[in-house]
C-alpha cells in the first residue's frame, strides 16, 4: 500500500530561521513529488514539482529535495517569514496507480513567529 | 480571474438531505479531480475524470455521483447526506499530456457540515 508521511505534524520558529520539512514514502517507484501550501480555509497551491528523473527543484526561497531510493524529499526553507506561516503537504504520484492519482501526506503545521 | 471555483463555498443541511457541489475550470484543462479533506486535515481522492470519462473511483459510498457535462465542469452529487460526510471537499484539474510534468490546480474548497 502506498502511503505518505510528514514529519513534524506542527513545527513553530522564530523569523528568520531557516527550516526543513521532511516527507517519506513506501514506494519507490513514482513518478513524481510535489509539495503544496495550504492557508487556513483555503485551497491548495503548489509549490514544487520534482519529476521522478530529477534531484531537486529551487524557487525563491524554497528548495525541494528528492531521494527516491530512501523513499524521502525534503522541503528546505531560508530564512523563513510570518508569511510562510501555512500547512505544507507533500503529494506523491506512484507508478502502481497512475500519474493520474496524487497521494498525500498528513501535512506539516508551520507557524512562523515575528 | 479564478482559475478553479467551486459553488457553494459553504453548505449546511440536515442528515438524509441530498445536495449538489459545482466545480468548473477555466485554465482549458481536460482532467478534473474531487478530493474530500476530513476533519483531521487528511486530503483524499475521490473522482477523476478526463474528457468527461471516469478515469479514477476510489471506495467511495455510491450516494456520491460525479457528473461531467463538459470538460470544464465537474460536479458532485450527494444523496441521503451522512454526519460523516462532513469534510471539506476541494475540487481540481490538470493538463493531461504532459505526463509527470504537470500539477493540479485546486479550487477554493466547500466546507460542507451535515446536522
Amino acid at each position: 500500500k502506498q502511503e505518505v508521511t510528514q514529519i513534524p505534524a506542527a513545527l513553530s520558529v522564530p523569523e528568520g530561521e531557516n527550516l526543513v520539512l521532511n516527507c517519506s514514502f513506501t514506494d519507490s517507484a513514482i513518478y513524481n513529488l510535489q509539495w503544496f501550501r495550504q492557508d487556513p480555509g483555503k485551497g491548495l497551491t503548489s509549490l514544487l514539482l520534482i519529476q521522478s528523473s530529477q534531484r531537486e527543484q529551487t524557487s525563491g526561497r524554497l528548495n525541494a529535495s528528492l531521494d527516491k531510493s530512501s523513499g524521502r524529499s525534503t522541503l528546505y526553507i531560508a530564512a523563513s517569514q510570518p508569511g510562510d506561516s501555512a500547512t505544507y503537504l507533500c503529494a506523491v504520484s506512484f507508478v502502481n496507480t497512475g500519474f493520474q492519482k496524487l497521494v498525500f501526506g498528513t501535512g506539516t503545521r508551520l507557524l512562523v513567529s515575528p | 480571474d479564478t482559475a478553479v471555483s467551486q459553488t457553494p463555498k459553504y453548505l449546511v443541511t440536515q442528515m438524509g438531505n441530498d445536495k449538489s457541489i459545482k466545480c468548473e475550470q477555466n485554465l482549458g484543462h481536460d482532467t478534473m479531480y474531487w478530493y474530500k479533506q476530513d476533519s483531521k486535515k487528511f486530503l483524499k481522492i475521490m473522482f477523476s475524470y478526463n474528457n468527461k470519462e471516469l478515469i479514477i473511483n476510489e471506495t467511495v459510498p455510491n450516494r456520491f455521483s460525479p457528473k461531467s457535462p463538459d470538460k470544464a465542469h465537474l460536479n458532485l452529487h450527494i444523496n441521503s447526506l451522512e454526519l460523516g460526510d462532513s469534510a471539506v471537499y476541494f475540487c481540481a484539474s490538470r493538463k493531461s499530456g504532459a505526463g509527470n510534468q504537470e500539477t493540479q490546480y485546486f479550487g477554493p474548497g466547500t466546507r460542507l457540515l451535515v446536522l
